[in-house]
């Protein structure tokens, strides 16, 4: 089963905006992982922060995580029509199996 | 610097076929590995992960099977195919100690396979 889900499905919106993408899971973690994919391409790891980090930045990339509520969300800021892609978060589990599990993906679609 | 191959990058197979997926990885040793599959326009299911030659975990009981003759090389195979199976397989593998993945994954470029 997926761990984590992806909100909302898909998101359009105009270049120069911001993006935000949320995603949920449902046991302990020991680090969620942001992930891009473009159209039948593989996946291209953008940005970790770890189950005891709260905020993460990366360029235009500002990643939170909340521990509490399950939930994390990635914000792409001034974003380009390069940007449109589908975007993934990922979970690896604290105890037990040592791999990624992936929710189902936010469609983003930019504008110009 | 490391870098992930992956062949064919498109497969049209028949039913009933064989399958022989190919995965390596240069760069790095004693990398951990990973099959998934994606469905069209859906998330990533992993199938089978490795930490060590010859070491297989299967997450999903079906007919493909995978093997790491060596310590860079992740095959996935079937010995019949089934129309379930087209999809997009991605290989990937990561560096971290206990496989928590803290480096991140690195993912090959897929194969598309049909089966027909």
């Amino acid at each position: 089963s997926q761990q984590g889900e992806e909100d909302p499905q898909a998101l359009s919106i105009q270049e120069g905006e911001n993006a935000t993408m949320n995603c949920s899971y449902k046991t302990s973690i020991n680090n969620l992982q942001w992930y891009r994919q473009n159209s039948g391409r593989g996946l291209v790891h953008l940005i970790l922060i770890r189950s005891n980090e709260r905020e993460k930045h990366s360029g235009r990339l500002r990643v939170t995580l909340d521990t509490s509520k399950k939930s994390s969300s990635l914000l792409i800021t001034a974003s380009r029509a390069a940007d449109t892609a589908s975007y993934f978060c990922a979970t690896v589990k604290d105890t037990g199996r040592r791999a990624l599990t992936f929710g189902s993906g936010t469609r983003l679609q930019v504008q110009p | 610097s490391q870098t992930i191959h992956q062949w064919p990058a498109t497969l049209v197979q028949p039913v009933g076929s064989p399958l022989s997926l190919e995965c390596t990885v240069e760069g790095t040793s004693n990398p951990n590995l990973y099959w998934y599959r994606q469905a069209a326009g859906r998330g990533l299911q992993l199938l089978f992960y490795s930490v060590g030659i010859g070491q297989i975990s299967s997450e999903v009981p079906q007919n493909l099977s995978a093997s790491r003759p060596q310590d860079r090389q992740f095959i996935l195979s079937s010995k019949k195919l089934l129309l379930s199976d087209s999809g997009f397989y991605l290989c990937a593998w990561s560096g971290s100690v206990q496989g928590r993945g803290l480096d991140g994954y690195t993912f090959g470029s897929g194969t598309r396979l049909t089966v027909v």
